[in-house]
């Protein structure tokens, strides 16, 4: 089983700042790696695809990064609408997908 | 516009069965592929099972056995039948409609399951 790891655990920022969120995976997982964003009682919205692709809608300031076992989600200049829990997710080891444990962004 | 909308939830006793469903509108349920995964409340996201366009069904080690994911093509309609039931699968349950990206595009707004006597 492929595990991946967020880092950090929580991130305490402030609006205008840049943001950058890490998914580290036990093995390699090519490029098939997305990010979703989770708001307070709703369901995960998927944000970036296969590393670096912008999902339908999501606002250029959201860029991913990476290849292999190392990728970063980027937040340009942060909206308040952008505090939130961040979780990477790999369709590498098909038919399994896992999750990392999530990224808390927070207001500072 | 895609719809997922989930069905089924409740509190169950331990041991108990439980079927959810999830109608999908603006989306053909067997166009692609089509996923559950679970929320455990305060907790992260984890994967429990999938269908394929052709049929074929997997799941995660933790529910291997015990679920049963279906669809009813006639209906546009995913399920997951879930048996023996334990505390640990108390959970949100998202329903998940995969298209372009083939990722988790299109998520339900999710079921709640509680297993507690």
């Amino acid at each position: 089983e492929i595990v991946l790891t967020q880092s950090p655990a929580t991130l305490s920022l402030s609006p205008g700042e840049r943001a950058t969120l890490s998914c580290r995976a036990s093995q390699s997982v090519s490029s098939y790696l997305a990010w979703y964003q989770q708001k307070p009682g709703q369901a995960p919205r998927l944000l970036i695809y296969d590393a670096s692709n912008r999902a339908t809608g999501i606002p250029a300031r959201f860029s991913g990064s990476g290849s292999g076992t190392d990728f970063t989600l980027t937040i340009s200049s942060l909206e308040p609408e952008d505090f939130a829990v961040y979780y990477c997710q790999q369709r590498s080891n098909w038919p399994s997908f896992t999750f990392g444990q999530g990224t808390r962004l927070e207001i500072k | 516009e895609v719809q997922l909308v989930e069905s089924g939830g409740g509190l169950i006793q331990p041991g108990g069965s439980l079927r959810l469903s999830c109608a999908a509108s603006g989306f053909t349920v067997s166009s692609n592929y089509m996923s559950w995964v679970r929320q455990a409340p305060g907790k992260g996201l984890e994967w429990v099972s999938v269908i394929y366009s052709g049929g074929s069904t997997y799941y995660a080690d933790s529910v291997k056995g015990r679920f049963t994911i279906s669809r009813d093509n006639s209906k546009n309609t995913l399920y997951l039948q879930m048996n023996s039931l334990r505390a640990e699968d108390t959970a949100v349950y998202y329903c998940i409609a995969v298209a372009g990206s083939e990722y988790f595009d299109y998520w339900g707004q999710g079921t709640l399951v509680t297993v507690s006597s």
